[in-house]
């Protein structure tokens, strides 16, 4: 299996700019994860999916951010307009259904490391 | 809500033994997990502990104390390679994680 795909694996636009973050998750796991690294913040959770629906987007910073799962094999997570503090490394995620898995692994794909200059 | 504490960083030689700790609050427990992250990598699942005891998986094992909201992480024969971040996470249903801020492992020769 490819493992989780994300694109691009690096951006770097201005201020204001919109940006798009896709991911493709491993086939045949039904949960989705985006998640955002810094520093400061350390790894946090922007939002997740289950079946393409998403159930929990506690951790979106605000409206300036969305996300969408149109199909199975496809995500995206949208800035729009960009900020130099949205600046971070952004992972998508994936993991197989519950039964499947005794425990909740997930699965990382390489990240999209976001520069707002 | 959830929170988890690690130390920030540990030190060791090579083939030596290191002990990560890491301590939790959650409202719910589904089970404490470790991760691995290399400098510019992705995580990467390195163990699960639903039940108090120790799990061993060749070089690593991890060790769970429900009642005392406690894990660590074991690393024995320590490698260069070991080098990394290390990341305790609770779940709190079988979906959600929560992640601590990581403890970054610097091997010497």
């Amino acid at each position: 299996d490819a493992g989780v795909i994300q694109s691009p694996r690096h951006e770097v636009t201005e201020m204001g700019q919109e940006v798009t973050l896709r991911c493709k998750p491993i086939s045949g796991h039904d949960y989705l994860f985006w998640y955002r690294q810094t520093m400061m913040r350390g790894l946090e959770l922007l939002i997740y999916f289950n079946n393409n629906v998403p159930i929990d987007d506690s951790g979106m910073p605000e409206d300036r951010f969305s996300a969408k799962m149109p199909n199975a094999s496809f995500s995206t997570l949208k800035i729009q307009p960009s900020e130099p503090r949205d600046s971070a490394v952004y992972f998508c995620a994936s993991s197989p259904p519950r039964g499947r898995a005794v425990y909740n692994e997930q699965f990382f794909g390489p990240g999209t490391r976001l520069t707002v200059l | 809500g959830q929170s988890l504490e690690q130390p920030s960083e540990v030190t060791a030689v090579e083939g030596a033994i290191v002990q990560i700790n890491c301590t939790y609050q959650t409202s719910g427990f589904y089970g404490l997990s470790w991760y691995q992250q290399h400098d510019g990598g992705a995580p990467t699942f390195l163990s699960y502990n639903a039940l108090d005891g120790l799990e061993e998986t060749g070089r690593f094992s991890s060790f769970l104390s429900r009642s005392d909201s406690y894990g660590y992480l074991l690393l024995q024969e320590l490698q260069m390679k070991d080098s990394a971040s290390y990341f305790c996470a609770v779940g709190s249903g079988y979906s959600t994680l929560t992640f601590g801020k990581g403890t970054m492992l610097l091997v010497s020769p």
